[in-house]
């Protein structure tokens, strides 16, 4: 299996700052990379997919880039709304074996 | 409006089959670049993928769960169904359906609310 190792796990941040949390693929995975927002006791939202493609519903503040085993989520100008847990998801694996990161839990400084 | 319903039972004996069902509107199970998988996750803890299924019928599975879980639809009824043999406490997470696409692959754009599934004795 593919393992995706997000960091940091944790992360404080205060409402205006830009943040960054890193995902890496234990092996290359191209672009097949999705980013997914988690407020508590809540289901998973689709943030970006492909790397760096924004669902169309998403806030331009978020965006994601990288390719092959790094990646990168980015929140510019952090807002009271996206203090959750982010996680990501490798699509790569064919058949499909997807695997996700174990989280990263913003929290509001 | 494209939204997704789990159900089931909220207790499971260990040893016991989990049946789960996940009700779907908005899209239909037989569109050909549209699948539904299934994903859990245990209190506290991360997400973790277990099947797949599309309206070709391909059927993927977790590779360390795949003698346990059926993936299997019913498309007269919209629903999505998974079932979880000789059950754990391990096993006790809460179970989201998701709709999933054959391109971009893996991508799970919409979800159910997810329902909460305890395995007890």
């Amino acid at each position: 299996d593919i393992q995706m190792t997000q960091s940091p796990s944790s992360l404080s941040a205060s409402v205006g700052d830009r943040v960054t949390i890193t995902c890496r693929a234990s092996q290359p995975i191209g672009t097949y990379l999705n980013w997914y927002q988690q407020k508590l006791g809540r289901a998973p939202k689709l943030l970006i997919y492909a790397a760096s493609s924004l669902k169309s519903d998403v806030p331009p503040r978020f965006s994601g880039s990288g390719s092959g085993t790094d990646f990168t989520l980015t929140i510019d100008s952090l807002q009271p709304e996206d203090f959750a847990t982010y996680y990501c998801q490798q699509s790569f694996s064919a058949p499909p074996m997807y695997t996700f990161g174990q989280g990263t839990k913003l929290e509001i400084k | 409006q494209v939204t997704l319903k789990e159900s089931g039972p909220v207790l499971v004996k260990p040893t016991e089959t989990l049946t789960l069902t996940c009700s779907v509107s908005g899209f239909s199970l037989t569109n050909t670049r549209l699948g539904v998988a299934w994903i859990r996750q245990p209190p506290g803890k991360a997400l973790e993928w277990l099947a797949l299924i599309f309206s070709h019928d391909e059927k993927s599975y977790s590779a360390s769960l795949r003698s346990r879980l059926t993936i299997s639809r019913d498309t007269s009824r919209s629903q999505v169904v998974l079932t979880m043999t000789n059950v754990d406490p391990v096993d006790t997470a809460t179970y989201f359906c998701a709709r999933t696409h054959i391109s971009p692959p893996g991508t799970f754009d919409y979800w159910g609310q997810g329902a909460l599934v305890t395995v007890s004795s």
